[in-house]
């Protein structure tokens, strides 16, 4: 079965200095692998995906993420955090266990992100 | 503003009432999905819809009852609901090919 962990309920993090949100993941078969981001009160936003290409993705507001094959890992990273980078981030693969146009995904437990000035 | 619209943002209703959430896409897309989030769990599908047809139900009680009339608009009927069942429920929509979805707002309901 597919499925993606988040070690970490809540990371901390000083305003400037670099970050990391980390997330493993378990699939049959080759994986696509996301990242959303959820501030209180609002809906997911999505903000990179890995389908296949170059492990390193780039994705909104200075994110990016590296693809680990052999650590099957998909960990989100930023150089220099913001304080408004501070919300709820969850890691998410797709589910390819299921014929359905649009696919469907599993989502990780969240990691709460907390940027201090 | 991500193209899927959620209403009522906010929903207090007692246990023997009837109301309905309501999602509308506006990204031509042909799946349609509802999810649960509770606090302190991981987000729940519960729902999926595929040009307009249910491809999943993932056991979700009966008080529960999805309607999707068109590609673009997805409906949560709700009918004695139960105090656990307090959450946020958030509509989603893809489609086909890419995997992403696009969320709602979501709907903040409660239930006495």
């Amino acid at each position: 079965a597919q499925s993606v962990a988040q070690p970490e309920d809540q990371v901390n993090v000083a305003e400037g200095n670099p970050l990391t949100v980390k997330c493993t993941y378990s699939v049959s078969g080759n994986p696509y692998l996301f990242w959303y981001v959820q501030y209180p009160n609002r809906g997911l936003q999505f903000l990179l995906k890995y389908i296949t290409g170059d492990n390193l993705v780039k994705g909104s507001y200075g994110f990016e993420a590296e693809f680990n094959k052999s650590q099957t890992s998909f960990h989100l990273k930023k150089p220099s955090a913001l304080v408004s980078d501070s919300a709820l981030y969850f890691c998410a693969v797709r589910d390819l266990t299921i014929y359905n146009q649009g696919g469907k995904l599993i989502f990780g437990q969240g990691t709460e992100l907390s940027v201090k000035p | 503003e991500t193209g899927v619209t959620q209403t009522p943002r906010h929903l207090v209703m007692g246990m023997t009432n009837k109301k309905s959430l309501k999602c509308e896409q506006h990204l031509g897309h042909n799946a349609m999905y509802w999810y649960k989030q509770s606090a302190k769990k991981p987000l729940e599908l519960m729902f999926v819809y595929s040009l307009e047809e249910r491809v999943e139900n993932n056991s979700v009680p009966s008080r529960f009852s999805p309607e999707c009339p068109n590609s673009s608009h997805l409906f949560l009927h709700l009918h004695t609901l139960q105090p656990e069942d307090s959450a946020l429920y958030l509509c989603a929509s893809s489609q086909d090919g890419t995997g992403e979805l696009f969320f709602g707002e979501g709907s903040r309901l409660t239930v006495l």
